[in-house]
């Protein structure tokens, strides 16, 4: 069966901090990978999503980026954090085929 | 207009009451329907998708008005387990893989 390994579960940093979410997805190949934002009190916000390694495609113009090292591999980055980057970041995979999202557990990020 | 849109509550309900919940979307291309459940502090977690002709699992059912662009989510006999956030998701026909637009939730919260 097919898992997603989303770490940390909780992050603190100080503005001006990088940053670097790992999320992993095991038991199934070339997935369709995603990076969501939830902001309190809004909808999950898509940020990124990758159809391939090396493929990555940014919905939200920020200072974060995405990549994809490895077929099963996302990570999300920042060289600098604002505060507005506080939030709950979800990693999210699908098989493409079909339309439905499997999600990890999600990193709750505080940028004091 | 917002793309999708939901009462955000919060329901407060009795156990072994029915609820429903309502969610409409403003994009006449949305070509797929689904309800995401997300506890508090939780990754969401695909609930069910909506079909055309409206469809049940178990104490849950659904059914989606394409005329009057809304889907709905039914809860028969309410449990203290159901207590969640309730997610309205559509997807836009066409576009790339990050089409999917989530709304912000209705929370329901079912008491003893």
């Amino acid at each position: 069966s097919q898992t997603i390994h989303q770490w940390p579960a909780t992050l603190v940093q100080p503005v001006g901090s990088p940053l670097s979410l790992e999320c992993t997805v095991e038991g199934t190949s070339n997935p369709n990978l995603y990076w969501y934002r939830q902001a309190a009190g809004r909808g999950l916000q898509l940020l990124f999503y990758s159809v391939g390694i090396g493929q990555i495609s940014s919905e939200v113009p920020q200072n974060l980026s995405a990549s994809r090292p490895q077929d099963r591999q996302f990570i999300l980055s920042s060289k600098k954090l604002l505060l507005s980057d506080s939030g709950f970041y979800l990693c999210a995979w699908s098989d493409g085929a079909s339309e439905k999202l499997f999600f990890g557990s999600g990193t709750q990020l505080s940028v004091l | 207009r917002k793309e999708v849109e939901q009462d955000p509550g919060p329901f407060n309900v009795p156990e072994g009451a029915t609820v429903a919940f309502n969610c409409t979307y403003s994009n006449s291309a949305s070509q797929s329907f689904f309800w995401y459940r997300q506890d508090c502090r939780k990754e969401p977690k695909l609930l069910m998708s909506v079909y055309s002709s409206g469809n049940e699992d178990g104490r849950f059912t659904a059914q989606l008005n394409r005329a009057s662009q809304y889907i709905s989510l039914l809860i028969r006999d309410s449990k203290l387990s159901d207590s969640a956030t309730y997610l309205c998701v559509v997807k836009i026909r066409g576009g790339s893989q990050g089409n999917l637009i989530f709304g912000k939730g209705t929370k329901l919260s079912v008491k003893p």
